[in-house]
Parts: structure tokens; C-alpha cells; sequence
């Protein structure tokens, strides 16, 4: 079973639209989670960390569920420039991070 | 804004090559990082570096692959004898505490063997 596993899209949306996707993991032993955005052939961009229940950012809500083994990420009032390939990270007691293969969004006008 | 910065962006070099890759961590990060991505593929971990020795390694990272801390600014990771297999992009990452903090990666080298 994959460490961490994310629906890999597309995700096609309006513009302004309300998208939202998870992710699971498999290692219990996971203590941090990190949602990355990468473009196209690009680093990934830390976008948010979740270290307990959720996280909060502008348009950008993360939710954690140690119970089920999964974390969430929406996006509310979507704009064309949230286009991206969205990856789910997580790292145990090993300070590595185990990537998801990432969920592909892209926002139409 | 402090980043992560690699050399070259984009290497070819043929198999069976040897090809040094060069990455420049956050000054005042303390851990460091390699990851590959093949085309089309998600994000590997290949090795984790603090205070000058090797922390963790992937099993990808076999006896082709080293890297070094050669001054008190950069990182390289060095492969011996290249091989097709090895055309990915390689990401170098550093964090300033270990477990808990957040991962910046530079924008990559491509390498590309034929």
C-alpha cells in the first residue's frame, strides 16, 4: 500500500468555485502534514502545514483526521492562478517527507 | 525572502557520466535534503543530511549515489556512473529544525542522460 495516496484529478472548476480534495496516509507514525503546490516542471511551494486538527489560510482551508488517516485541502472562491498539481506530504519521526503523486486542479474563466 | 538555491538547472550528460549536482541550503537551515521526480511521477526522498553525515537514505540512494558538505555553504550530490533511469529532475530541500518544520526546496536540476 502506497505511504501516501491523493485522487490524482483532473479537478475541473469554474472560477469561483469551491474545489476540495484529500488525501490518505498509511503510517500512523505520521506527526506532520504539508500540502505543496508545484507548477508544471517547477519546485514544490510550501502552501500550508498541519500540524493538528486544520489550518487556515485566506481561500485555503486544510483539515487533519488522525482517526480516519486522512487530511483535506479546499480551496473557496477559486482563481485561474490556483491551477496546479496540489501535493499531500507527510513525515513521521524520520524528518522525511513521503509524497502523495498529486491532485491536478485547473480553473477555468 | 531566503531560498534554496541549485546548479546547473538543466544537466545532459551521457551514460555512464559522472555528474556532481550543486545546491545552495538556506543559511541557517541545519538539515538537508535530496529528492528526485521522474516525469510524470511524484516526489521521491533519496537522503537526509545533518551535521555532516548522511541521517537517512532511500533505497534508490544505492553506492552510485554520495553526497557532500564540502564548505560551509554547499551541498552536492554526486552520481558516479549515470545511468537512463536516472533522467529526473533531483530537488535539494533544507529545513532549519528536524522533525515538525517545513521543507523549502530549490528549483531543481534537470538531468537528463542519454
Amino acid at each position: 500500500r502506497k505511504e501516501v495516496e491523493q485522487d490524482p484529478g483532473p479537478f475541473n472548476v469554474p472560477e469561483g468555485a469551491t474545489v476540495a480534495f484529500n488525501c490518505t496516509y498509511s503510517n500512523s507514525a505520521s506527526q506532520s502534514f504539508f500540502w505543496y503546490r508545484q507548477d508544471c516542471r517547477k519546485e514544490p511551494k510550501l502552501l500550508m502545514s498541519v500540524y493538528s486538527s486544520g489550518n487556515e489560510d485566506g481561500r485555503f482551508t486544510a483539515q487533519l483526521n488522525r482517526a480516519s488517516q486522512y487530511i483535506s485541502l479546499l480551496i473557496r472562491d477559486s482563481k485561474l492562478s490556483d491551477s496546479a498539481t496540489y501535493l499531500c506530504a507527510g513525515e513521521a519521526n524520520d524528518y522525511k517527507l513521503s509524497f502523495g503523486a498529486g491532485t491536478t486542479v485547473t480553473v477555468r474563466a | 525572502e531566503p531560498e534554496v538555491t541549485q546548479t546547473p538547472s538543466h544537466q545532459v550528460t551521457q551514460m555512464g557520466q559522472e555528474v556532481i549536482l550543486r545546491c545552495v541550503p538556506i543559511s541557517n537551515h541545519l538539515y538537508f535534503y535530496w529528492y528526485r521526480q521522474i516525469l510524470g511521477q511524484k516526489v521521491e526522498f533519496l537522503v537526509s543530511f545533518y551535521n555532516n553525515e548522511i541521517s537517512e537514505k532511500s533505497e534508490i540512494f544505492d553506492d552510485q549515489f554520495s553526497v557532500e558538505r564540502p564548505d560551509g555553504s554547499n551541498f552536492t550530490l554526486k552520481i558516479r556512473s549515470t545511468k537512463l533511469e536516472d533522467s529526473a529532475m533531483y530537488f535539494c530541500a533544507s529545513t532549519f529544525g528536524g522533525g515538525n518544520t517545513e521543507a523549502f526546496f530549490g528549483q531543481g536540476t534537470r538531468l537528463t542522460v542519454v
